[in-house]
């Protein structure tokens, strides 16, 4: 079973930031948190992933709270492309052998 | 540099028949592992090969097998399909231990099976 919980659906106005929750209040000191989406008819996407630091790329920022119990990923402009489903995931990093356990993700849905 | 490739794209099989499904990784990558999406079930995990072994597997039943090559191409095969089996099925592929530009896994376009 996936180890966070994530809103089902969530709606954001094209150029606002969109701020994806997920709790994860059973992480281990070992797991990190990997952020993925996926678009319609297409494979995943990984967007980003972090341990304890708040993190940034290119394509989104991902703050973890100081427990590590909770995090959010922030994309800080969205755009009508950006609607998908967000799958928020904990792992071990880049292990062999430990597989990416999808939960229901977040259906953002960016609106103009 | 390519992504991850699947073939073929679409399928239409019948009951019972068996179905082989292709992935080729990404350059270098030696970790391949398989997906299973349905619209009720969401994204579920099959089974994840590495150096040609088997490292890890999903709760599927044994109809479903897979393989890894020295290249690494994987391979999927379903036996007996049903018509529960239809399904997008999913191929990534990663580099485990290498701080990659990805840092995780590479998605392929997956190849969507029928079953009638």
């Amino acid at each position: 079973d996936a180890k966070t919980t994530q809103p089902p659906s969530m709606d954001c106005a094209e150029g606002r930031a969109a701020n994806l929750p997920c709790n994860h209040s059973t992480i281990s000191g070992n797991e990190y948190v990997y952020w993925y989406r996926q678009i319609h008819s297409q494979g995943p996407q990984y967007i980003i992933h972090g341990l304890k630091n708040n993190e940034t790329n290119e394509m989104a920022s991902l703050i973890i709270t100081e427990d590590r119990k909770s995090s959010t990923l922030i994309l800080p402009h969205a755009t009508l492309r950006d609607t998908a489903v967000y799958y928020c995931i904990v792992r071990p990093y880049n292990q062999a052998g430990t597989a990416l356990i999808f939960g229901k993700g977040t259906t953002l849905s960016v609106s103009s | 540099k390519a992504g991850v490739t699947q073939t073929p794209r679409y399928l239409i099989k019948t009951r019972g028949q068996q179905v082989t499904l292709s992935c080729s990784p990404i350059s270098g990558h030696r970790s391949v592992s398989w997906y299973q999406q349905t619209p009720g079930q969401g994204l579920q995990f099959l089974f994840e090969y590495f150096s040609e072994t088997q490292r890890n597997k999903g709760n599927f039943p044994g109809r479903f097998s897979g393989r890894q090559f020295s290249n690494s191409r994987s391979e999927m095969n379903v036996s007996t399909l049903e018509l529960g089996d239809s399904a997008l099925y999913l191929c990534a592929s990663s580099f485990p231990g290498q701080r990659n530009t990805n840092y995780g896994y590479t998605f392929g376009s997956g190849t969507r099976l029928t079953v009638v």
